[in-house]
C-alpha cells in the first residue's frame, strides 16, 4: 500500500517553462488537494477535488490548474513558471474530510 | 477563508522541558485536527477533536478542544529530541482544509 505518490521528489524550471506535478493515491480516496509551502510558513491550498471530475479553487490558484480524470490522479499543472511558484509542494488525499493522508512532496525551484 | 491564528510561531525548549502550541478561531469549528511535520518532511496526521471540551492523549502528548469549539492546544510533556518539528492545527471547512501557520518546535539536548 504505498498511500500517496508525488512525483518528481525535485525540479528546477526557468522561467517561463511549464510542467506537471503528478499525484496517484491507492487509498479509494474521494478527496484529493494540493497544497504549497513557502519556507517556515504553514500550508496553503492551491486546488482540490472531492472526485472524479469535480475541481475546485482554493485560497492560491492563480498560475495553476488540475484536472481529476480519476479517482486515484490528481496532477498539478504549472503555466509559465515565476520565481513566486519556488515552493514546496504536498498532494494529500482523505476519505472524508477526516484524516489527510500526504504525499512526501515535490520541492520546486524556478530560476 | 477560515481564519485559524496559531501561537507562537516557534519555541525553543530545553529537553525535558514542556512545550504547548495554541490554535484559536473567530468561528466555531466542526473538528480540529492536528498534523506535526519533521524538518524536510511531510505533514502527518496526529489526532481530530470532534467534541466541546474533549481531552484526548497519546503517550507525552495532551490535545484539548475548547468548550465553545473555537480553540484548541497541543501540550507536549518531558519533551523529547524527537519532538523536534513544527506542528499544525487543520480545520475541516466546507471541502476544505485549512492549515494554521504551525509552530515550530526546537529541543536542545
Amino acid at each position: 500500500n504505498a498511500g500517496v505518490t508525488q512525483t518528481p521528489k525535485f525540479r528546477i524550471l526557468k522561467i517561463g517553462q511549464s510542467m506537471t506535478l503528478q499525484c496517484t493515491q491507492d487509498m479509494n480516496h474521494n478527496y484529493m488537494y494540493w497544497y504549497r509551502q513557502d519556507p517556515g510558513m504553514g500550508l496553503k491550498l492551491i486546488y482540490y477535488s472531492v472526485g472524479a471530475g469535480i475541481t475546485d479553487k482554493g485560497e492560491v490558484p492563480n498560475g495553476y490548474n488540475v484536472s481529476r480524470s480519476t479517482t486515484e490522479d490528481f496532477p498539478l499543472r504549472l503555466e509559465l513558471a515565476a520565481p513566486s511558484q519556488t515552493s514546496v509542494y504536498f498532494c494529500a488525499s482523505s476519505p472524508s474530510r477526516t484524516e489527510a493522508f500526504f504525499g512526501q512532496g515535490t520541492r520546486l525551484t524556478v530560476v | 477563508g477560515q481564519q485559524v491564528m496559531q501561537i507562537p510561531q516557534y519555541q525553543h525548549v530545553q529537553e525535558g522541558e514542556d512545550f504547548t502550541t495554541y490554535c484559536n478561531s473567530s468561528t466555531t469549528l466542526s473538528n480540529i485536527q492536528w498534523y506535526k511535520q519533521r524538518p524536510g518532511g511531510h505533514p502527518v496526521f496526529l489526532i481530530q477533536l470532534v467534541k466541546s471540551g474533549e481531552v484526548k492523549k497519546q503517550k507525552r502528548l495532551t490535545f484539548q478542544f475548547g468548550e465553545a469549539k473555537k480553540n484548541s492546544s497541543l501540550h507536549i510533556t518531558a519533551t523529547q529530541t524527537t519532538d523536534v518539528g513544527t506542528y499544525f492545527c487543520a480545520v475541516p471547512t466546507g471541502n476544505q482544509f485549512y492549515f494554521g501557520t504551525g509552530t515550530s518546535l526546537t529541543v536542545i539536548p
